[in-house]
């Protein structure tokens, strides 16, 4: 079965940059497109960008760009979202989530969260 | 990108339908049928219900069902059960080549 299993918590301070990654398994990962997807607390999604494993190539919203860098392993199967210049609006849990080649999020790693704090 | 709009909050009692609404423009919604419904309990990562405006991944119960009428899309939930009770968001691919959620709805099982 699909699954993707990403990194654990991480704390921040503000002005650093952290790296989440998504390891994942039960079909084949170059065949398949990637996005991030983020939530601040108490707060809705937020569509973040999307890498395609089968050639590396990404796309991302106006909002992160120079910002995010979205990165992939195809020989261990991971996916990695990169942000910099953290600030405390980035303060989020941040999911992978596979696209079902049709433009819809099919399945979701566990969410990971990233706190941004002095 | 503007967020999609949705009702906060919706509710309904054990057995009725409810329908949740989720509003675009004619870049996201109203050009594409490419809108899809998650459903997400607190803690939980969201879970796709419905993809393609109406389609039902294998496994998703047949009392969720999805449509669209121009620039709006519509969730609808029939025979309403406790387990029911979650934040619902939708999202739309949009003409820029990205991707943009509604706020998210609230559903309280009565």
């Amino acid at each position: 079965q699909v699954q993707l299993v990403q990194s654990g918590a991480e704390v921040e301070k503000p002005g650093a940059s952290v790296k989440v990654s998504c390891k994942a398994s039960g079909y084949t990962f170059t065949s398949y497109y990637m996005h991030w997807v983020r939530q601040a607390p108490g707060q809705g999604l937020e569509w973040m960008g999307i890498i395609y494993p089968g050639g590396g190539g990404t796309s991302y919203p106006q909002k992160f760009q120079g910002r995010i860098t979205m990165t992939r392993d195809t020989s261990t199967s991971t996916v990695y979202m990169e942000l910099n210049s953290l600030r405390s609006e980035d303060t989020a849990v941040y999911y992978c989530a596979r696209d079902t080649n049709n433009w819809s999020f099919d399945n979701w790693g566990q969410g990971t969260l990233v706190t941004v704090s002095s | 990108q503007s967020a999609l709009t949705q009702p906060a909050s919706v509710s309904g009692s054990p057995g009725q339908s409810i329908t949740i609404s989720c509003t675009g423009t004619s870049s996201d919604i109203g050009g594409y049928n490419y809108v899809s419904w998650y459903q997400q309990h607190p803690g939980k990562a969201p879970k796709l219900m419905i993809q393609d405006v109406s389609n039902r991944p294998s496994g998703v119960s047949n009392r969720f069902s999805g449509s669209k009428s121009g620039n709006t899309a519509s969730l609808t939930i029939s025979g309403l059960q406790a387990e029911d009770e979650a934040d619902y968001y939708c999202s739309s691919y949009t003409s820029t080549s990205t991707w943009v959620f509604g706020g998210g709805t609230k559903l309280t099982v009565l």
